[in-house]
């Protein structure tokens, strides 16, 4: 079963910062978050991942809250390409996939 | 980073027939291959995990001697669906994890193979 929760989901003006939320409270304390996301039609791409401190790439930026309990990911300037369904995983041996959120980008 | 190949990226077929989907890691060695199955707006599914020269751990509910997983290589893995039906048809993505290069799991994902079976 999967070890995540998110909103289904979420609409984000271009140019904005989209913040996609993620519950994962049975975080066991050697488990990294990871972030994915899929295009339609295309293999899931990764984000970026986490093990309790903030992070941030090229792509975006991830904050996990001081208990791991949950997190977010941050993109600073969504863009239309940025629409697609993104997906938090906690690394466990199984890599289960929740159903993710759906982020549309508005122009 | 990481490269992935599936092949075919698509594939047609007669219902009854059986359809081998490829999946390479292209500049590391896979450890652990994992495939899932993806139907339309839905999520992605395990279906099984397999390790090289190991047989391969399939989830709950996925018939093992339909979907056929060989992980001969650390380089390559492959599913075949045999006597394929139309119930079959779905997305398939393969994914491989690495432990050569001390990382932490991240997962790298092939670009997924399209099943229709008429």
């Amino acid at each position: 079963d999967a070890k995540t929760t998110q909103p289904t989901s979420m609409d984000c003006a271009e140019g904005r910062a989209a913040n996609l939320p993620c519950n994962h409270s049975t975080i066991s304390g050697n488990e990294y978050v990871y972030w994915y996301r899929q295009i339609h039609s295309q293999g899931p791409q990764y984000i970026i991942h986490g093990l309790k401190n903030n992070e941030t790439n090229e792509m975006a930026s991830l904050i996990i809250t001081e208990d791991r309990k949950s997190s977010t990911l941050i993109l600073p300037h969504a863009t239309l390409r940025d629409t697609a369904v993104y997906y938090c995983i906690v690394n466990t041996y199984k890599y289960i996939f929740g159903t993710g959120t759906r982020l549309k980008v508005l122009a | 980073g990481a490269v992935v190949s599936q092949h075919p990226s698509w594939v047609i077929c007669k219902s009854g027939t059986s359809v081998k989907i490829e999946c390479r890691s292209l500049d590391f060695q896979a450890t652990t291959m994992f495939w899932y199955r993806q139907f339309p707006k839905q999520s992605l599914m395990l279906m099984a995990t397999s390790n090289e020269g190991s047989k391969a751990t399939y989830e709950q509910g996925v018939e093992k001697d339909k979907f056929l997983i060989n992980h001969a290589s650390l380089t390559l893995s492959t599913l075949t669906v045999t006597s394929a039906h139309p119930e079959d048809s779905s997305f398939y993505i393969c994914s491989a994890t690495t432990t050569d290069r001390a990382n932490t799991g991240e997962l790298f994902f092939g670009e997924g193979s399209r099943l229709t079976v008429l």
